[in-house]
């Protein structure tokens, strides 16, 4: 168990909705960020941010939005889905604002857009 | 432009039997270089973290190597479990250690099958 959890586990909807993934980081990490891992593809660092800032991103579409609060748990919305955007979600945190550092990635969140 | 490439991109062994596994990077400035296991569906865990001066690092079975030189890093399992069938992943940390500018280069992955 590496201390991020991610809700939900599962979520099923429609083309054309927005959805709302959840992410609390470990106990003391101020970084979080969001990946996107497609079926039998690589992970895509979308976004990141620390201690409540958007600090780097990457390949995130305008249709994608994040923050993070002021408890540090961090949501990544996701609206007009496509049928493309199925795939699993990862957050990860780590300690410091760096990105360099290791990063502990919770069970993600599988979206399945039909 | 800053790029990790692992190889081969799937292999398949008999359990007991020992495999290396290849990542080769163009990174400048390299900071350090990890190894992620993925099980399918789940989160990478971080395996091994090597710096540039660092030549050998082992965990477990585990067992990474870096030539700064040539800039290619390998991780060997010996003795394999059906629970190492995964995905390994290499990741470049790129940028000066002093600053807050560091980021991640992730390769593809190697996908690992161990069969009885």
């Amino acid at each position: 168990d590496s201390g991020v959890t991610q809700t939900p586990k599962h979520l099923i909807t429609a083309t054309g909705q927005r959805v709302t993934l959840r992410c609390s980081p470990r106990s003391g990490d101020l970084s979080v960020y969001w990946y996107q891992q497609s079926l039998d593809q690589g992970l895509q660092f979308l976004i990141q941010y620390y201690n409540g800032e958007e600090r780097a991103k990457g390949n995130i579409l305008e249709r994608f939005s994040a923050q993070q609060f002021p408890d540090l748990h961090s949501e990544l919305n996701l609206s007009s889905l496509e049928l493309g955007d199925s795939a699993l979600y990862f957050c990860a945190s780590s300690v410091t604002l760096t990105g360099g550092d290791t990063q502990y990635f919770g069970p993600g969140t599988r979206l399945t857009v039909l | 432009k800053n790029q990790v490439e692992q190889s081969p991109q799937s292999l398949i062994i008999l359990e007991g039997k020992n495999c290396t596994l290849q990542c080769n990077y163009t990174v400048s400035p390299f900071s350090n270089l990890r190894w992620y296991k993925q099980d399918t569906g789940r989160g990478p865990v971080s395996l091994t973290i090597m710096t540039f001066s660092e030549n050998t690092k082992s965990n477990g079975r585990y067992t990474a190597t870096l030539d700064a030189d040539t800039k290619q890093s390998s991780l060997h399992i010996t003795a394999s479990q059906l629970s190492d069938s995964a995905s390994y992943i290499c990741v470049v940390s790129v940028g000066w250690s002093a600053g807050n500018n560091r980021k991640l280069i992730w390769g593809l992955g190697t996908s690992l099958a161990v069969n009885p």
